[in-house]
């Protein structure tokens, strides 16, 4: 089955400055990749997401990249603001009547300021 | 963007009583929803596929009888916690599927 790796867990930036979040999937049938923001005690966040048809989506300072040759795709934060602070998950799926996600493990971005 | 609304928020039990989580699409018909487990600083990990009108597909090593799913509408799921006990204290989400997943604000179950 699809198995999903994601790095690093904890990220640190400055204020201002880029992050970079990069997952990995096993499973090259899987066509749809989908990003979400968890804060404290509250339920994830759908940011944004990809299809297999595209290789890069950009919604004002949140991008994905995705290389389906070599199966991983990657979260792109541009001018990091401390409201980005929380976690960040990746997520794999074969978008058919079941669209199960297979989550990668998180990434705590902490924002500095 | 579509809503999904899960209730309650946070509830805290006795131990050996049951807890029902409610999770509802408001805006949408969902014939699938999906109910998953967090702990502390870990990933959402799957219980089980939540479909309308038919039996639940539970993930292997999830008791279907203590965690008992009912989608009785195409607008409403419930996980009923049977028994709960300390260790079934955690952080539950459900999600409803339109195009992608939308999510519930989570259930915070705390068994003392």
């Amino acid at each position: 089955g699809e198995n999903v790796e994601q790095h690093p867990s904890t990220l640190s930036v400055q204020e201002g400055d880029s992050a970079v979040i990069k997952c990995t999937y096993s499973d090259s049938a899987s066509n749809y990749f989908p990003w979400y923001k968890q804060e404290l005690g509250k339920g994830p966040q759908l940011i944004i997401d990809i299809r297999s048809n595209v290789g890069e989506k950009k919604d004002q300072r949140i991008a994905v990249t995705l290389n389906k040759t070599a199966k991983h795709f990657s979260l792109h934060i541009t001018e990091t603001q401390p409201e980005d602070s929380a976690v960040y998950f990746c997520a794999a799926s074969l978008m058919d009547s079941n669209y199960q996600l297979i989550w990668g493990a998180g990434t705590k971005l902490i924002i500095k300021p | 963007g579509a809503v999904v609304s899960q209730h309650p928020s946070r509830v805290i039990c006795k131990s050996g009583t049951s807890v029902k989580i409610e999770c509802r699409s408001l805006d949408f018909q969902a014939t699938t929803m999906f109910w998953y487990r967090q702990f502390p600083k870990q990933s959402l990990m799957l219980m089980a596929t939540s479909n309308e009108g038919s039996k639940a597909t539970y993930e292997q090593g999830v008791e279907k009888d203590k965690f008992l799913i009912n989608h009785a509408s195409l607008t409403l799921s419930t996980l009923t916690v049977t028994s709960a006990h300390p260790e079934d204290s955690s952080f539950y989400i459900c999600s409803a599927m339109r195009a992608e997943a939308f999510f519930g604000q989570g259930t915070r179950l705390t068994v003392v």
